[in-house]
């Protein structure tokens, strides 16, 4: 079945750098999700990527979409500490006629130390 | 506020037991999603329903059972046939299924004692 890889498993960082997430899927997909969680809490929906190449920004976080549609990349400046959390993405899986679900990755755990 | 309800937040199970996990939208969604998460994992589809009265089986939905006779609520019970039931678990819905985001209830931490 369909695999939805993400790398790194944990990243540390001192407030104020940067930090990227990569997502890789075994197949293509028609889109592609990304989710925060916060230490606690439950996934908040952040954004969805439809076209190839697509970048899109949401004040400090850039996100890009492959263009062959199989790998994303979600890119922070400047971390702050609300940043801390579980950074996943997801993508549809498919099986016979529609779409079951999202199969998610297994998530980016960001730590930030002041 | 529209939202998904989730209850309850902890639940303790004896072996043995089945026990359900309540989840309730009033966000008008048509479909909706159960996973499961474990430490130092994503999240695991358990089952999902696209419509009312119709539900399908996702990775890992042995010992595991739903129901969907309203569009607002979409209960799910573990049962004694599930042999590690100890997780997170979350329910979720969406509008137009994968093509949108979900939103997740806030989760139900269920321990086996």
């Amino acid at each position: 079945g369909q695999q939805v890889m993400q790398i790194p498993q944990y990243q540390h960082v001192q407030e104020g750098e940067d930090f990227t997430t990569y997502c890789n899927s075994s197949t293509t997909l028609s889109n592609i999700q990304w989710y925060k969680q916060r230490p606690g809490g439950h996934p908040v929906f952040l954004i969805q990527l439809v076209k190839s190449g697509e970048v899109k920004k949401q004040k400090r976080l850039t996100f890009q979409f492959g263009e062959a549609k199989k790998n994303s990349s979600l890119h922070i400046t400047a971390t702050q500490t609300t940043d801390v959390g579980t950074y996943f993405c997801a993508g549809p899986s498919y099986s016979g006629g529609g779409a079951d679900g999202l199969t998610f990755g297994k998530g980016t755990h960001l730590i930030i130390q002041p | 506020d529209g939202g998904i309800t989730q209850s309850p937040k902890y639940l303790f199970r004896k072996e043995g037991q089945n026990v359900t996990l309540s989840c309730e939208q009033n966000l008008n969604h048509d479909a909706m999603y159960w996973y499961r998460q474990d430490p130092g994992q994503g999240l695991r589809l358990i089952y999902y329903s696209q419509i009312v009265n119709d539900f399908q089986k996702g990775d890992i939905a042995e010992g595991y059972s739903v129901s969907r006779e309203k569009k607002e609520s979409f209960p799910l019970t573990v049962t004694s046939a599930q042999k590690n039931p100890t997780a997170f678990y979350l329910c979720a819905s969406s509008r137009g299924g994968t093509v949108r985001g979900y939103t997740f209830g806030s989760g139900t931490r269920l321990t086996v004692v």
